[in-house]
């Protein structure tokens, strides 16, 4: 199994800040990475796929990169609404996989 | 507008059964493979299954295989997830998913005495 290992496991930002969340993988992986966000109470939302690919409807502050074993979320300048948890997961094998997710305060 | 409505949640006692269900309209679903996701209160999200479109194919993660039964009806455009000698750590919301692109909000499953 891909064992997924996300940095770090909280943060706390300010407004208007540039966010980096890593995801690191057991093992090397194609390009089969996405990046959820979820808020309390709700379903997750998918940000990215293919590990840089935005979703329709996703702010462009948002962005993905990475292969191998190495993939980052980053969200260019911090909005009210992006305070949430944040979740990695890989879809490259079976079983899938979710990082054990990020939790974006406010500072 | 895809809409991914899940039901059958319920409380159980350990050891019994539970078939969840999964409503979906918005788009085409006989074309598309379908998941289960699942997150326990107050913990990460988990992968449970997914059934390819035509049904021939199905995956699960390893803390379910033969008790948990993924299974659809395209005629109906329905999921299931049968679920059978459940434990106390099965206790989660499930979510419905739509090749993990899009879930539904999901159904709260309790399993205790």
């Amino acid at each position: 199994d891909i064992q997924l290992t996300q940095s770090p496991s909280s943060l706390s930002a300010f407004i208007g800040d540039r966010v980096t969340i890593t995801c690191r993988a057991s093992q090397g992986m194609r390009r089969g990475l996405a990046w959820y966000l979820q808020k309390p109470g709700k379903a997750p939302k998918r940000l990215l796929y293919d590990a840089s690919t935005l979703q329709s409807g996703v702010p462009s502050r948002f962005s993905g990169s990475g292969s191998g074993t190495e993939f980052t979320l980053t969200i260019s300048s911090l909005q009210p609404e992006d305070f949430a948890t944040y979740y990695c997961l890989q879809y490259d094998s079976y079983p899938r996989t979710f990082g054990q997710g990020t939790k974006v305060g406010i500072k | 507008e895809v809409q991914l409505v899940e039901s059958g949640g319920a409380l159980v006692q350990p050891g019994g059964s539970l078939r969840l269900s999964c409503a979906v309209s918005g788009f085409s679903f006989s074309g598309h493979w379908m998941d289960w996701v699942r997150q326990a209160p107050g913990k990460g999200l988990e992968w449970v299954a997914n059934i390819k479109y035509d049904g021939s194919e199905k995956y699960y993660v390893d803390s379910v295989k033969g008790r948990f039964t993924i299974s659809r009806d395209n005629a109906q455009n329905s999921l299931y997830l049968q679920m059978n000698s459940l434990r106390a750590e099965d206790t989660a919301t499930y979510y419905c998913s739509r090749h993990l692109e899009d879930l539904g909000q999901g159904t709260l499953v309790t399993v205790s005495s």
